[in-house]
This record gives C-alpha cells, structure tokens and sequence, in this order.
C-alpha cells in the first residue's frame, strides 16, 4: 500500500499570497496523483489529476507539479474562497487508492 | 444535472447492520466505476469499495467480508450493505464518481453530500 504523506499540516498565508503545499508517497506513483479541495461540511472536491492537469472548471492558480514521490501543489495567489484543507490521493498502485493526511491553508 | 444523493446513515449499536444508498442523476451506474469514500471525523478520506461496470468489486482491508457494494441498474442506485458494524466505521461516507481519462488517470470526480454512520453503543 502506498502511504501519502502530506505537509504541513496548517499553512498560514495571507490573502494574495502563493501556498505551496507538499505531498510525498512512500513509493513512486509516476504522475498518477490527484489532489482535491474540502470547505467545511462539504465533499471533496477534484482540483487536479495525472499531478498536473486541472480538472473541468478549476482556476488556472492552482498548478500541480511532480513525479514519482514528491509532488507539490501551488496556488498562485490566494483568494479568500481557497481557504481550506487539501488532500493529495494517489492511483497508481490500487487498491487501495489512498489519500494522505491533509494540510489545513488558513488565514494568516 | 450529474449528482450523487447518499441516504441511510444513522446511529447503530456496533455489532449491528446498515444499508446506505445513493441514488444517481445524470449518468449510468452500469457503465461507471463507483466508490464508496469514508471520512472519519477530523481525518483523511478513506477508499472503503468500488465496483466496476463489469460488476467486479474491490474492498479496503479493514471492511473485507464486512461490506457488500452493489447496483441496481434499474434503480440507479449504488448500495453499501455494512454488517458487523465497529465504532471504528464511524465517518461521514462518500460515494463518488471513479472517472477515467486517456486510459491513464483516474480520479473521484464527482462526489455525493455524504451521509453519517455512527456506531456507538
């Protein structure tokens, strides 16, 4: 089983300002990685997929980038909307698809 | 208007039995790949189950010989039978959509509001 692992666990920044969040798995998934957004009591929600590719709809700050074991995920300039937890998920080696921990972006 | 409806959680006594269901609008279950993803309170999501348009179906180790995931093709409607419910099977449970492009990626694209299963005695 691949074991994703996420940080930090809270990032706090600013309005307007980048986040870069990490991801690592405990073994290489090529580029089969996503990444999702979650906003309390709501579902997850698909950002980023093949660890760079948005997903349909998603805004062009959100970049993801890497391979192997470590991957990251940027936002170019936060806005007060992408103030959330994210979660990265990997599906190269199923099942389990797993999901890592989580990092929690907060207001700075 | 693609959407996942979840119903059926509850409050259950462990040892004790529940069936979630989740109704789907604007696709087909019998062509789809669909999962079921718990997330425990204050956690990560966790993959429980998935069952393939083929009918093949895949279980976390943890509700192994515990959870039965199935459709009704005419219904729609995704199911997850859970038996020998622990209070560690309390989460909030997902279904979602397994989405395939390019025969290469995948991911769970569209996901459903959740239901709560509570086990508790």
């Amino acid at each position: 089983e691949r074991v994703m692992t996420q940080s930090p666990a809270t990032l706090s920044v600013s309005p307007g300002e980048r986040a870069t969040l990490s991801c690592r798995a405990s073994q290489s998934v090529s580029s089969n990685l996503a990444w999702y957004q979650q906003k309390p009591g709501q579902a997850p929600r698909l950002l980023i997929y093949g660890a760079s590719t948005r997903a349909t709809g998603i805004p062009a700050r959100f970049n993801g980038s890497g391979s192997g074991t470590e991957f990251t995920l940027t936002i170019s300039s936060l806005q007060p909307e992408d103030f959330a937890v994210y979660y990265c998920q990997q599906y190269n080696n199923w099942p389990p698809w797993t999901f890592g921990q989580g990092t929690k972006v907060e207001i700075k | 208007e693609v959407q996942l409806v979840e119903s059926g959680g509850g409050l259950v006594q462990p040892g004790g039995s529940l069936k979630l269901s989740c109704a789907v609008s604007g696709f087909s279950v019998s062509n789809n790949y669909i999962t079921w993803v718990r997330q425990a309170p204050g956690k990560g999501p966790e993959w429980v189950s998935v069952i393939y348009a083929g009918g093949t179906t895949y279980y976390a180790d943890s509700v192994k010989g515990r959870f039965t995931i199935s459709t009704d093709n005419s219904k729609n409607t995704l199911y997850l039978q859970m038996n020998s419910l622990r209070v560690e099977d309390t989460a909030v449970y997902y279904c979602a959509r397994l989405n395939n492009w390019n025969d290469e990626d995948e991911a769970f694209d569209i996901w459903g509001q959740g239901t709560m299963v509570t086990v508790s005695s």
